[in-house]
């Protein structure tokens, strides 16, 4: 089993609901962001970006929202399903994609 | 088809022996990176290669010598292994050096040191 990550901030929402996920980014300069997602003893895996000229961006069932006025970036996961469940982290690009990674944040969906 | 493979997954040796980590990638792209995840599951990256060059080398001990034969291919080697070394090393690839490419990560490679 796994024992890294249990130390991880966790969100817990029961199955159907609505998740939100926070993050804060460390550079002004930053003007490309991602969110990944990381389910166990895989790698992360892609989920939306967005660029510092805008405030918003939907997908499928996820909406990431951006305020650069407080350097925080957001990651909303509609019906949020059991499948949701993984870490979830947040990222910043400082140029060359030079990706920087914020902390991680555990998505707990129960039914 | 595996977008981004590396080998092996799990890797157990002990302290002062050399290993490596291969990684592939078949998404015809030009730029690979490695990124170490440590126990706090904090991803950090270690180096970028684009094209073959090295373009990132984020202070990483000269015990690690990344190799990239070719664009589809960056490779890890580590010598006089330490225990802090313990953590997965992640191979990742992007379309290119253009900051607005997301990046594909293989799954890992667990590197335990004993």
């Amino acid at each position: 089993g796994e024992s890294v990550g249990l130390h991880l901030p966790t969100l817990s929402v029961q199955e159907g609901d609505n998740s939100i996920i926070n993050c804060a980014y460390s550079n002004s300069a930053s003007d490309y962001f991602i969110w990944y997602k990381q389910e166990s003893g895989k790698g992360p895996q892609f989920i939306i970006d967005i660029r510092s000229n805008m405030d918003k961006r939907q997908g499928q069932r996820v909406t990431v929202l951006l305020n650069k006025t407080v350097k925080h970036l957001s990651l909303q996961i509609a019906a949020t399903q059991p499948g949701d469940s993984a870490v979830y982290f947040c990222a910043e690009s400082k140029g060359y994609n030079k990706l920087i990674f914020g902390a991680g944040t555990r998505l707990a969906v129960h039914p | 088809d595996t977008a981004v493979s590396q080998t092996p997954k799990y890797l157990v040796t002990q302290m002062g022996n050399d290993k490596s980590i291969k990684c592939e990638q078949n998404l015809g792209h030009d730029t690979m990176y490695w990124y170490k995840q440590d126990s706090k599951k904090f991803l950090k990256i270690m180096f970028s290669y684009n094209n073959k060059e090295l373009i990132i080398n984020e202070t990483v001990p000269n015990r690690f010598s990344p190799k990239s034969p070719d664009k589809a291919h960056l490779n890890l080697h580590i010598n006089s292994l330490e225990l802090g070394d313990s953590a997965v090393y992640f191979c990742a690839s992007s379309q290119d050096l253009n900051r607005n490419s997301p990046l594909h990560f293989g799954n890992g490679t667990r590197l335990t040191v004993t």
